[in-house]
């Protein structure tokens, strides 16, 4: 199975700040790569897939690059209804697998 | 607007069978995959396995000899048995369509409990 990794395990920032979560897989999985948020209670959001591209409906403020085994999903000027849980999830082999989750929370 | 809903028992005891089912609106289930994916309480995601449009499934290798994904096509519905389960098996039980890759669209989850 391909493990992925997220850092760091949570983060404080404030509003308006720009905050970088990184996701490393043990194997390349070129470009095959999502971004969820989750928020308590909720089920998962996609909120980019193929690494770097928009799900419709989802802020510009969100962004992702990277490909091989090394990711990363920026959120530009953070809005109050970001604070949540991001999971990464590689979509390049079974099983797909996640990250254990980053934790974007209030300074 | 394509929705997802799942629903089925809360609690199930140790060593029985956990049955699951997702109804599906707003969209066929003639295409696309459905899929189980799992997470316990406080932890991250698992990917249980998927029934495809075609009926094919594929499942986690780690839950493979325990689970069984089938559909209902006529009642746009699809179902998750899990047997033998064990309190390991606790967890907010999610449906979700893929294209085989991604998650677009999940259920809200239903947590079930494995206890006596």
């Amino acid at each position: 199975d391909i493990q992925m990794t997220q850092s760091p395990s949570s983060v404080s920032a404030s509003v308006g700040d720009r905050v970088t979560i990184i996701c490393r897989a043990s194997h390349t999985i070129s470009s095959w790569l999502a971004w969820y948020q989750q928020k308590p209670g909720k089920a998962p959001k996609l909120l980019i897939y193929g690494a770097s591209g928009l799900q419709s409906g989802v802020p510009s403020r969100f962004s992702g690059s990277g490909s091989g085994t090394d990711f990363t999903l920026t959120i530009s000027n953070l809005q109050p209804e970001d604070f949540a849980t991001y999971f990464c999830q590689q979509g390049n082999s079974f099983p797909l697998t996640f990250g254990g989750g980053t934790k974007v929370e209030i300074k | 607007q394509v929705q997802l809903q799942e629903s089925g028992p809360g609690l199930v005891k140790p060593s029985e069978t956990l049955s699951l089912t997702c109804t599906v609106s707003g969209g066929s289930i003639g295409s696309y995959y459905w899929n189980w994916i799992r997470q316990p309480p406080g932890k991250g995601l698992e990917w249980i396995g998927y029934i495809s449009y075609s009926g094919s499934t594929h499942l986690n290798p780690s839950l493979k000899s325990r689970v069984t994904i089938s559909t209902d096509t006529s009642k746009s519905q699809f179902s998750l048995k899990l047997t033998s389960v064990t309190a390991a098996d606790t967890a907010v039980y999610y449906c979700g369509r893929s294209s085989g890759t991604y998650y677009d669209y999940w259920g809200q989850g239903i947590l079930v409990t494995v206890s006596s």
